[in-house]
C-alpha cells in the first residue's frame, strides 16, 4: 500500500518558522493536502493543491511542493498553531484515492 | 453553511456490524463533484480513510477494508451511513464523516468540511 511520510515531531519558538515535510513517490503527479488537528477536534483543512490557503486560513500557513515532497510552512508561529498536522495524497493512478501521513506534532517551545 | 453530524452506538460488540449514520445540512448527498465520506482514528494514533459515495451511487474504499465496508446514502432524509462488518478491538476509534470536494483530479477529494466525530469502542 502506498505510504506518506512525516517527521513524527518539529519542535519551533514562538515566532520562528515551522517545515513540516510529507513525501511520497506519487506526488510530482498528486496533489497535497494538509490539515490541523487540535486535541479533541476535527481535523481542519489549511492547505489544499499544494500550496491554496481555503478561505479564513492565516497567511502564515503556506504550502509548496517539489519532486516528491511537499512542505507546510508556517511562519511567525504562534501559541495556537500548537496542534498534530496530516498531510494526504493519492497514489499515481488512484487506486488508493485518499492516503494521510503518519502525522507530525508541532510543538510550541 | 455545511454541517455534519454523526450518530450511532458507541459500544459495538466483537465479531459484529458497526453502524453510523452522518446527517448533513446545508449541502445535498446528491450534489456532484462531492466525496460524502467516512474518515476514522483510533485514540491516540493518526487518521485512515475509510470510503466514499460519491455521484450516483458509486463507492471507493480503503483497500484494507473493502470486503467489510458498505456506504449508503438516504436522499430523502439527506443521510449517509457506514456498515462495518466483523469488527475487533482494532476497529476501536473515533469516526469522522466528512465532505470530500473534488481536487480537480478524478476520484481523489481533499476534506473542506467534517463532523465532530464519534467514538465507537468494540469491547464485550
Amino acid at each position: 500500500s502506498y505510504e506518506l511520510t512525516q517527521p513524527p515531531s518539529v519542535s519551533v519558538s514562538p515566532g520562528q518558522t515551522a517545515t513540516i515535510t510529507c513525501s511520497g513517490d506519487a506526488l510530482p503527479k498528486q496533489f497535497g493536502f494538509w490539515y490541523q488537528q487540535k486535541p479533541g477536534q476535527a481535523p481542519l483543512l489549511v492547505i489544499k493543491k499544494d500550496n491554496v490557503r481555503p478561505s479564513g486560513i492565516p497567511e502564515r500557513f503556506s504550502g509548496s511542493s517539489s519532486g516528491t515532497t511537499v512542505t507546510l510552512t508556517i511562519s511567525g508561529v504562534q501559541a495556537e498553531d500548537e496542534a498534530d498536522y496530516y498531510c494526504q495524497s493519492a497514489d499515481n493512478n488512484a487506486s488508493e484515492p485518499v492516503v494521510f501521513g503518519g502525522g507530525t506534532k508541532l510543538t510550541v517551545l | 453553511q455545511v454541517q455534519l453530524q454523526e450518530s450511532g452506538p458507541g459500544l459495538v460488540k466483537p465479531s459484529e456490524t458497526l453502524s453510523l449514520t452522518c446527517t448533513v445540512s446545508g449541502d445535498s448527498v446528491s450534489s456532484g463533484d462531492v466525496y460524502w465520506s467516512w474518515i476514522r482514528q483510533p485514540p491516540g494514533k493518526g487518521l485512515e480513510w475509510i470510503g466514499y459515495i460519491y455521484y450516483g451511487g458509486s463507492t471507493n474504499h480503503n483497500p484494507s477494508l473493502k470486503s467489510r465496508v458498505t456506504i449508503s446514502k438516504d436522499t430523502s432524509q439527506n443521510q449517509f451511513s457506514l456498515k462495518l462488518t466483523s469488527v475487533t478491538a482494532a476497529d476501536t476509534a473515533v469516526y469522522y464523516c466528512a465532505r470530500g470536494h473534488e481536487s480537480g483530479y478524478h476520484l481523489i477529494p481533499y476534506f473542506d468540511y467534517w463532523g465532530q466525530g464519534t467514538l465507537v469502542t468494540v469491547s464485550s
